[in-house]
């Protein structure tokens, strides 16, 4: 089974600064099948970047997605109050890394 | 808009079995492209995917989970269910349905809002 392990655990960053978050598969990924996810608390996660780099619909240009194999990176180029939240990506169809808060510093 | 709702109980006892149902409103669950998942969530943790089913019965479920799952679809109602065997306090979680886009090896597009299931006497 791939694990996803994602880095830091926690980003403490102000408005307006730009966000990197980083997630790592034990094993590579079959053509990029990886997902990104916003979730704020009492709300289920939404959709944000697909194939590791495509933005879902209505998904602001800040956020982008990169990387392929092993090493994946979904950025946040400068943050608006309203993307403190915590971030999970996913392998396709299974297994979610372990989440990335992003909070206000 | 495609919308997704579970129901179920809130409240389960230790050993008993957990059964959550999803309804699907604004598309149908026949579609031939689409895998319908149950994920979860326990208080103050991380996701984690329990299994998926698409309309003709053909599931994907978590080879981690210990308890046994069982996951059905009814296309006469539009819905798909979950149930969880055997439950401890740690099968305490919201428990999200969801639809993948098309295929299971595909990235979530849609969930439900969730519902808290506490496994408790």
């Amino acid at each position: 089974e791939i694990v996803l392990t994602q880095s830091p655990g926690t980003l403490s960053l102000s408005p307006g600064e730009r966000a990197t978050l980083s997630c790592r598969a034990s094993q590579s990924l079959s053509s990029s099948y990886l997902a990104w996810y916003q979730q704020k608390p009492g709300q289920a996660p939404r959709l944000l970047i697909y194939g590791a780099s495509s933005r879902a619909t209505g998904i602001p240009d800040r956020f982008s997605g990169s990387g392929s194999g092993t090493d994946f990176t979904l950025t946040i180029s400068r943050l608006e109050p309203e993307d403190f939240a915590v971030y999970y990506c996913q392998q396709y169809g299974r297994t979610f890394g372990q989440g990335t808060k992003v909070e206000i510093k | 808009q495609l919308q997704l709702q579970e129901s179920g109980p809130g409240l389960v006892k230790p050993s008993e079995t957990l059964s959550l149902t999803c309804t699907v409103s604004g598309g149908s669950i026949s579609s031939i492209s689409y895998y319908w998942g149950w994920i979860r969530q326990p208080p103050g943790k991380g996701l984690e995917w329990i299994g998926s089913i698409n309309y003709s019965g053909s599931t994907y479920n978590n080879p981690s989970l210990k308890s046994p799952i069982t996951i059905s679809v009814d296309t006469s109602k539009n819905q798909f269910s979950l149930k969880l065997g055997s439950v401890t306090a740690a099968d305490t979680a919201v428990y999200y349905c969801a639809r993948h886009a098309s295929g299971f090896y595909r990235e979530i597009e849609y969930w439900g809002q969730g519902t808290l299931v506490t496994v408790s006497s």
